[in-house]
């Protein structure tokens, strides 16, 4: 079984654009989580999609936004990037996450920079 | 949300036990106590979950107190791979289950 993939890997942006981000679940999983990693905050939760619905969500500005499609596949998109918008973004999928035991199977993550 | 206590940073030998601690005073009765671990370089792993009673599988066992204010993670024979960054995370409903990562115990492994 193929695991949770993420693209692109890599990204360099500069101050004021804005990014999507990309991630596949595993095949079968319905919620997808995306975090964010930095240095000084270390992992950060910024929102889960179930079944196409934001069923949950962290304390990030509203310029950190997100959808999920119909096969499962989310993204994620910042708007106005600033330089501390630079952080590995992950993703993690599973089954569904409503009762507390699901495991979360994450992603490699994309490397975001802002110059 | 419920918060943990864990210590910064612990260091083993290679092929010793490991007991990881983590504080959760304020722990409540439907909170779940997971634990996962972040690789050098790699998105987090789980490695084990419970409730009440202590918890074995093939990476690890939890051991869980009895008031449920405090847990440890035990590597039965920590190898260098198990080098990692551990983290302990309470699950509620209050938080719609998330998995909110605290500082973590950075684990150094040396042979």
């Amino acid at each position: 079984k193929a695991g949770v993939t993420q693209t692109p890997r890599y990204l360099i942006k500069t101050r004021g654009q804005q990014v999507t981000l990309s991630c596949s679940p595993i095949s079968g999983h319905r919620s997808v989580s995306w975090y964010q990693q930095t240095p000084g905050q270390g992992l950060q939760f910024l929102f889960e999609y179930f079944s196409e619905t934001q069923r949950n969500k962290g304390n990030f500005p509203g310029r950190f936004s997100g959808r999920q499609f119909s096969n499962s596949r989310s993204e994620m998109n910042v708007s106005t990037l600033e330089l501390g918008d630079s952080a590995l973004y992950l993703c993690a999928s599973s089954h569904s996450g409503t009762s507390g035991l699901d495991e979360q199977f994450f992603g490699p993550g994309t490397r975001l920079t802002v110059l | 949300d419920a918060k943990t206590t864990q210590p910064n940073s612990m260091e083993s030998n290679e092929e010793e036990p490991v007991h990881l601690p983590c504080n959760h005073s304020t722990i409540s009765g439907t909170d779940y106590i997971h634990w996962y671990r972040q690789l050098p370089s790699q998105g987090p792993e789980y490695v084990i979950h419970g409730l009440t009673s202590n918890v074995n599988n093939r990476m690890a066992s939890l051991a869980i107190a009895e008031d449920r204010k405090s847990s440890t993670l035990i590597l039965h024979r920590a190898t260098l791979r198990d080098a990692a960054v551990y983290y302990c995370i309470l699950r509620d409903s209050n938080s719609g289950y998330a998995l909110n990562f605290g500082k973590g115990t950075s684990l150094l492994v040396t042979p």
